[in-house]
């Protein structure tokens, strides 16, 4: 069964920690994302890797196919960092990959 | 990325009445659109995927005759949610398939309530 499983379900953490969200799937995917929400906000894509390491200002996303597994890491926190993160992958479906399976996301409160 | 958006952002209907959301990709081409509803404090889920010029996929559980999508262009992608009723109510949001087939660009979404 094709699964993504999100740790933790909820996090909270001071301004200026350092946070890692994990990711893990089950079978083969082609490509994996970091998405986030804002509450009552829309999905903005962080992240789409399918290997190795990314980054992007504060955050950093980094993904071991062999063990099915990534993580986003977001340093020196803030509370404008506080949202829904979500990790979705692309499994192979040996027709068109574009369908995404979510993992339940993880609620991240960062107080100042 | 391409660039979604959606309208409208957020929109209160009678129970019984019908309701159309448009979603519409501003610089890209979408061949290829998904429409998502996403309860409170849940994750998205797939409705249906369009392609353009045909008929959708809807997922398995969604009413094809109470969800009626039409992809009629490259831009433009419209949801109706037809005798709308108060168990529909739900933050609906679109996106579009990427030139890299694994990637899609998420709208900005439409909060339906049903009274």
């Amino acid at each position: 069964k094709n699964e993504v499983e999100q740790s933790p379900q909820n996090l909270t953490a001071q301004e200026g920690e350092f946070i890692t969200i994990n990711c893990s799937y089950s079978v083969g995917i082609s490509a994996l994302h970091w998405l986030q929400q804002h509450p009552g906000g829309g999905i903005v894509s962080l992240f789409m890797l399918s290997s190795g390491k990314k980054k992007h200002g504060r955050l950093i996303a980094t993904i071991n196919i062999q063990e099915k597994h990534s993580s986003l890491h977001i340093t020196a926190s803030h509370p404008r960092d506080s949202a829904v993160y979500i990790c979705a992958v692309n499994f192979f479906s040996g027709g068109s990959n574009y369908k995404l399976t979510f993992g339940k996301g993880t609620l991240l409160t960062v107080n100042p | 990325g391409a660039v979604v958006s959606q309208h409208p952002s957020w929109v209160i209907c009678k129970s019984g009445t019908s309701v159309k959301i448009e979603c519409r990709s501003l610089d890209f081409q979408a061949t290829t659109m998904f429409w998502y509803r996403q309860f409170p404090k849940q994750s998205l889920m797939l409705m249906a995927t369009s392609n353009e010029g045909s008929k959708a996929t809807y997922e398995q559980g969604v009413e094809k005759d109470k969800f009626l999508i039409n992809h009629a262009s490259l831009t433009l992608s419209t949801l109706t949610v037809t005798s709308a009723h108060p168990e529909d109510s739900s933050f609906y949001i679109c996106s579009v398939g990427g030139p890299d087939f694994n990637e899609q660009f998420f709208g900005p979404g439409t909060r339906l309530t049903v009274l």
